[in-house]
């Protein structure tokens, strides 16, 4: 089956310590996303990526860092440098950046900051 | 820039009650528009969508119209089941724009 998964489901981190959120799909799409939701909120636009070894900042990218190494898989880091990293992390992909499409998305992962 | 404005929620309707969701948007040009739908701990996940003016799109029974003229995306569905308490986002996208412009959300509840 097609789609996109994230990993793990839950994660929790102690302050100072980096971590990283994995996202793969084999939807054989170009465009990756990533979106952090607060409780109660949107989504708000953290990376995105058209193609491999290219990524733009998003709208709240500090404290984030990715790569595209490969296409299907579009890796997020939390860095300590993200002051309040505690949210629900999501995953999307599209099969191109131009094209106005739908957006999948993965099951999420939830961090919290201990 | 373009935005996304729906109702504020929660929502809460009994069994079998008429829903309205509320969405307008403010683009530039011909976005596409689309409504998404979030069940508790999960991704979002496409419900319907339209591409251009005066289409319906329509899933699982709900419904919404492409309106220019009032740029509106309202969300309707006749008879609403408990499986439905979600939180459901209205979103558009632009042609060339390289993003998607979420709402903010609106939680619905359906009692039994």
């Amino acid at each position: 089956d097609g789609g996109i998964t994230q990993s793990p489901k839950y994660l929790f981190r102690k302050e100072g310590q980096n971590v990283t959120l994995s996202c793969e799909q084999n939807l054989n799409h170009d465009a990756m996303y990533w979106y952090r939701q607060d409780p109660g909120q949107g989504l708000r636009l953290i990376y995105y990526s058209q193609i491999v070894n290219d990524f733009q900042k998003g709208d709240i990218a500090e404290g984030y860092s990715v790569s595209r190494e490969k296409k299907e898989s579009f890796p997020l880091t939390v860095t300590s440098a993200q002051k309040n990293p505690t949210a629900f992390y999501l995953c999307a992909s599209s099969p191109d950046l131009a094209s106005a499409d739908t957006q999948y998305f993965g099951p999420g992962t939830r961090l919290t900051v201990l | 820039g373009d935005s996304v404005t729906q109702m504020e929620g929660p929502v809460t309707l009994s069994e079998e009650a008429f829903l309205t969701i509320n969405c307008t948007y403010t683009a530039t040009g011909y976005p596409s528009l689309f409504w998404y739908v979030q069940y508790p701990g999960e991704g979002l996940q496409l419900l319907l969508k339209a591409t251009k003016a005066d289409d319906k799109g329509s899933n699982k029974g709900f419904e919404a119209t492409y309106r220019k003229e009032t740029t509106s995306f309202h969300l309707e569905k006749g008879s609403v089941q408990v499986s439905d308490s979600a939180v459901y986002f209205c979103a558009l996208s632009n042609t060339g724009g390289f993003k998607t412009i979420f709402g903010a959300g609106t939680r619905l509840f359906v009692k039994a």
